[in-house]
């Protein structure tokens, strides 16, 4: 069984930084894309980030482009974001995704983490 | 205000038939790129629903379909039940934007 465990999120301050991390299980982790979703409180999801298989790819939304790092360990089958200079605006639900194989283009998005809440607050 | 237009809200009675359009442009969906689904009940996680356009992952019920034409998509569902309230997301991607995926606003649907 897929698995995808989000971990890391808090409360942290405007200008602060934090690291999400995503154990991922029951698959090959290291033959997938994987990706980060966010969703702000009550509004809709918006894409992150994903990086390639071997990690010589990675490409992010223009919004936390300069501040956040997406990053994967193949060996401990974990993905990884590190998210610097927090605004308030990056307030959001944080999910792990693994990215489909099925061919089509954009990858689907085929299993999802539960989740974790990051709130930017002074 | 994302490049790929949905209505906020559609509402129908249980047994009804209800869609769900996803409009882009021709830098998304008129270029060709396909377009997924994804239905988030209250307090979860999304769950891919429809795949390449009109492809039901396994377990999901062919009450689900997907379809997609010019530089819209939609999703229908067939016999509604009080288990489908919940928000759709269409998934594209655009060419016009330096990123990756891009997700519609979101479709609130509300069983009466």
């Amino acid at each position: 069984e897929v698995q995808l465990v989000e971990s890391g999120g808090g409360l942290v301050q405007p200008g602060g930084s934090l690291r999400l991390s995503c154990a991922a299980s029951g698959f090959t982790f290291s033959s997938y894309w994987m990706s980060w979703v966010r969703q702000a409180p009550g509004k809709g999801l918006e894409w992150v980030a994903n990086i390639k298989q071997d990690g010589s790819e990675k490409y992010y939304v223009d919004s936390v482009k300069g501040r956040f790092t997406i990053s994967r360990d193949n060996a401990k089958n974990s993905l990884y974001l590190q998210m610097n200079s927090l605004r308030a605006e990056d307030t959001a639900v944080y999910y792990c995704a693994r990215e489909g194989s099925s061919g089509y283009y954009p990858r689907d998005l085929d299993y999802w983490g539960q989740g974790t809440l990051v709130t930017v607050s002074s | 205000q994302s490049v790929l237009t949905q209505p906020p809200s559609v509402s129908g009675a249980p047994g009804q038939r209800v869609t769900i359009s996803c409009t882009g442009s021709s830098s998304n969906i008129g270029a060709g790129y396909d377009v997924h689904w994804y239905q988030q009940l209250p307090g979860t996680a999304p769950k891919l629903l429809i795949y390449g356009n009109s492809n039901r992952p396994s377990g999901v019920p062919d009450r689900f379909s997907g379809s997609k034409s010019g530089t819209s998509a939609s999703l229908a569902i067939t016999g509604l039940q009080a288990e489908d309230e919940a928000d759709y997301y269409c998934q594209s991607y655009d060419s016009s934007l330096s990123g990756c995926w891009v997700f519609g606003g979101g479709t609130k649907l509300t069983v009466l």
